[in-house]
């Protein structure tokens, strides 16, 4: 089983559309949680770190169930610039940090 | 802040070259870190280091890869020979601290021909 499992999509939605990623991990030592977003032949980047209470900025919202082990992440009104992979990252350490494969999603107009 | 700098940006080589790839990471940040990046295979680390010292070399895949950090503000990721396997995309990414995600270099697209 991989550390950290997401569904490789791809996810094709309109434009508009609210879409939810789902990511599990497997130690429940992880620490930290981050949502990343990598276009295409680009770096990934930081979307937005996950926090225990969930947190929200704009129309991205984390959340983070530490009892079942795994994060999300909510795009409500998906804009075509929202098409990307978006990649779950678990953190066990400053440096013990494991990338999901990445789930890409593709809005259509 | 500049960000990550990666240099070259491209490289080709013909296989049994060597290849250095280099990188500058955001100054303050005390972890830098090397991954690849392949289609088949995703994000991988090849090797860290914490304040400039290398901690954690176990992803490197053979011994023609090699890292070093020289001072806090540059390293270098070096192939020899380089083969056709290699070809990836090479990330150099840099944090502070334990609860900040990286921030990474836009990359070194590596090809061997």
């Amino acid at each position: 089983r991989k550390e950290v499992e997401q569904d490789p999509g791809p996810f094709n939605v309109p434009e508009g559309a609210t879409v939810a990623f789902n990511c599990t991990y497997s130690n429940s030592a992880s620490q930290s949680f981050f949502w990343y977003r990598q276009d295409c032949r680009k770096e990934p980047k930081l979307l937005m770190s996950v926090y225990s209470s969930g947190n929200e900025d704009g129309r991205f919202t984390a959340q983070l169930n530490r009892a079942s082990q795994y994060i999300s992440l909510l795009i409500r009104d998906s804009k075509l610039s929202d098409s990307a992979t978006y990649l779950c990252v678990v953190s066990y350490s400053a440096s013990k940090i494991i990338f999901g494969s990445g789930t890409r999603l593709s809005i259509r107009p | 802040d500049a960000g990550v700098i990666q240099s070259p940006r491209h490289e080709v080589t013909e296989m049994g070259q060597e290849v250095t790839l280099r990188c500058k990471p955001i100054s303050g940040h005390d972890y830098l870190f090397w991954y690849r990046q392949t289609m088949m295979r995703g994000l991988e680390l090849l090797i860290y280091f914490n304040n400039n010292v290398p901690i954690d070399d176990s992803g490197m895949p053979e011994d023609r890869f090699s890292a070093k950090m020289p001072n806090a503000s540059f390293s270098t990721l070096k192939i020899q020979p380089s083969e056709p396997r290699d070809s990836a995309v090479y990330f150099c990414a840099s944090r502070a601290g334990d609860r900040y995600g990286y921030t990474f270099g836009s990359g070194t697209r590596l090809t061997v021909v």
